[in-house]
């Protein structure tokens, strides 16, 4: 079992529409976790963290967190094209260091 | 403020030879991080620095790779005898470490390798 699994997608919605990506992590120390956008070409940047059990919103992103099913999500509500990228997962080990999923493409659609 | 810089951005390079590739941190931050992204692919952990403590090379793909970081603030991966394997976007990213918030981790524009 890999630590983070992704469905890599891609995962197509269309505009306006909400984009629900998903993450499962095997580490049951993890305390912190992040969501990276990755536009194609780029290098990652953080958009959103959670440490507490439940939902976190920030402008049009949700993320939720359930550390008993060691599960942890993201939505966009109202989906624009400019969304469309790879969202990598990310929750932080005990080594100090985060452990990346593969990622989800998402493709918004107008 | 100034983010995380690498440089080159394009490096193309013939088989067998040596590279170099830099990274130059956010300043303030303590923790500094490469990773390699090939095509299409998923982000693969290389070499992590935290402060003056031994950095944990657990990723490195083999004794061709190797790191440093000087003075705690600039770090410089080296790829000797490069293979065409080798070839991928080389990452770098930094965070403040063991402080709040510490592990957000900002990542730098990257290194385009490519070798021939």
């Amino acid at each position: 079992q890999k630590e983070v699994e992704q469905n890599s997608g891609p995962l197509s919605v269309p505009e306006g529409a909400i984009a629900s990506l998903n993450c499962t992590y095997s580490d049951r120390g993890s305390q912190s976790f992040f969501w990276y956008r990755q536009y194609s070409g780029k290098s990652p940047e953080l958009i959103m963290f959670i440490y507490s059990n439940g939902d976190k919103e920030d402008g049009r992103f949700t993320a939720q967190l359930n550390k008993a099913s060691q599960y942890v999500s993201l939505l966009i509500r109202d989906s624009q094209p400019s969304d469309s990228a790879t969202y990598l997962c990310a929750p932080h080990n005990a080594g100090n260091m985060l452990t990346f999923g593969g990622g989800t493409r998402l493709m918004v659609k107008p | 403020g100034a983010g995380v810089s690498q440089s080159p951005s394009n490096k193309v390079t013939e088989k067998g030879k040596d590279v170099e590739l830099r990274c130059d941190p956010i300043s303030g931050h303590t923790a500094l991080y490469w990773y390699r992204q090939s095509l299409g692919q998923g982000l693969e952990f290389l070499i992590y620095f935290q402060g003056n403590s031994a950095p944990d090379k657990s990723g490195l793909p083999s004794d061709r790779f190797s790191a440093e970081r000087t003075g705690g603030s600039v770090s410089t991966l080296t790829i000797q005898r490069t293979q065409q394997e080798d070839s991928a976007v080389y990452l770098c990213a930094s965070s403040l470490g063991n402080r709040v918030r510490a592990y957000e981790q900002y990542f730098g524009p990257g290194t385009r390798l490519t070798v021939t």
